[in-house]
């Protein structure tokens, strides 16, 4: 099975910290995403890798930043947190032979104070 | 740019019983695939069913099924026999051939199942 494991479940943080979520896949697969799920409004793709330290900005990028320096692993970084970026964070990752169909973390709620 | 539209933000249904989720999308492409993912409460997402733009026949996954209409873009999901662990949001999604798996989603359909 497909496991893609977030660092945190729940996180508190305060306004202008840098707040780093980290996600790991271990199916060896080459495209991660992620995404922030608000009530309303879905799922909405912040940032995405098909490869080692390729990225390309989703439709929400901005207050956001990407690292991908191991295939396995898809760090997103809020720089400066503010209270417009609480929300749930997910992590997904897809195989290149079957790119759409993606495989997703448990979540990372986030509360920015 | 495409987009997908879920208009129902709650459903409910009794156990047993049959329920429809809808979805519709917006494209221009011809190529893409359709999905609709279900999402526990405090549980990991998960595909439930994917069906190829390409394909006329609906796809089936044992009680989970879709009726994909190409000209209407329209793409329901039927669950019968609606069990309790079938609680859960919903959301269909869209992602077109040459995105590099790029999905866009729905706004997500909240279903209650009653015992």
């Amino acid at each position: 099975d497909v496991k893609v494991t977030q660092s945190s479940r729940y996180l508190v943080k305060r306004t202008g910290e840098k707040v780093f979520l980290e996600c790991v896949q271990d199916m060896d697969h080459e495209n991660m995403f992620w995404y922030r799920q608000d009530p309303g409004l879905g799922l909405r793709l912040i940032y995405f890798s098909y490869d080692v330290k390729m990225k390309e900005k989703g439709d929400i990028p901005e207050g956001y930043s990407v690292s991908r320096e191991k295939k396995e692993r898809f760090s997103l970084i809020l720089e400066s947190a503010s209270t417009n970026q609480t929300s749930m964070y997910l992590c997904a990752s897809s195989p290149v032979q079957e790119v759409e169909t993606q495989y997703f973390g448990p979540g990372t709620r986030l509360l920015v104070l | 740019a495409q987009t997908v539209t879920q208009s129902q933000p709650e459903m409910s249904v009794q156990e047993a019983e049959t329920v429809t989720l809808s979805c519709t999308y917006d494209t221009s492409e011809s190529d893409y695939y359709l999905f609709w993912y279900k999402q526990p409460p405090s549980r990991q997402m998960i595909l439930v069913i994917r069906q190829e733009a390409y394909k006329q026949q609906n796809a089936t996954e044992n009680r989970f099924s879709v009726n994909f209409q190409k000209a209407a873009k329209s793409f329901s999901l039927k669950i019968s026999d609606s069990q309790l662990g079938d609680a859960a949001m919903y959301f269909c999604a869209y992602g077109g051939r040459t995105s590099y798996g790029k999905l866009t989603f729905g706004q997500g359909t909240i279903l209650t199942v009653h015992p």
